[in-house]
């Protein structure tokens, strides 16, 4: 039962420094996405995709690219880090994006340092 | 548009019931959620309420849900320690929308 996997769990990057954070699911979800949580401010939506091929931004997407070339896999890339992205990343899928069937499963999180 | 609101912190002693509330924007939310992270982990789902109830009991969990005033809470009886963690509400429209999360402490 693996569920949402993310990897890494912890990372430290250098300002400008680039780097892909994976996300996998094994549950053929069709919805997943990717929030950022930071202190006092909750969970933000960057990125989201309804299916293979399909991604559309979300509340802070800025900084942040993502694709979906598979089902199982939806990565997230920071182009040019910057120390306003240290944060605690988080990826989710679901059924579908809306209703009853949005139960999120998340994974365990990436924590994000930007030095 | 879309807001969920929620007060950021609360502490209970061992065995008191807990009441963490919270208030959302929009009217047109179908289902309203409590998800709860451990520390270290992701976020679970706790429970959810569909818009047309007004309450609804899991074991020590109940969910009231006001529409009128857009006020959604959740009520854990008998508080135990491990209960302490971060509690969301969400609402979802088109996508989740998360509150700031309820910070709950539980006194020994």
């Amino acid at each position: 039962n693996a569920g949402v996997t993310q990897t890494p769990k912890f990372q430290v990057l250098k300002t400008g420094q680039s780097m892909t954070l994976q996300c996998a699911q094994d549950m053929n979800h069709e919805y997943m996405s990717w929030y950022r949580q930071d202190p006092g401010m909750g969970l933000r939506l960057i990125h989201y995709s309804v299916g293979a091929g399909i991604t559309d931004q979300g509340e802070v997407p800025n900084g942040y690219n993502v694709s979906r070339s598979t089902t199982e896999d939806f990565p997230l890339r920071l182009l040019s880090a910057a120390p306003s992205q240290t944060s605690v990343y988080f990826c989710a899928s679901s059924r579908t994006g809306t209703g009853l069937d949005t139960e999120a499963f998340f994974g365990q999180g990436t924590r994000l340092t930007v030095v | 548009g879309e807001d969920v609101e929620q007060s950021l912190f609360l502490s209970v002693r061992e065995g008191d019931s807990s009441v963490i509330n919270c208030t959302y924007t929009d009217s047109s939310s179908t289902y309203l959620y409590w998800y709860k992270q451990e520390p270290g982990a992701g976020l679970q789902l706790l429970t959810y309420i569909f818009s047309n109830m007004d309450m609804k009991q899991d074991q020590r969990l109940t969910v009231l849900l006001n529409k009128k005033d857009k006020h959604l809470s959740l009520r854990i009886a008998d508080t135990q320690t491990g209960d302490s963690a971060i509690y969301f509400c969400a609402e979802s429209i088109r996508q989740l929308t998360f509150g700031s999360g309820t910070q709950l402490t539980v006194l020994p």
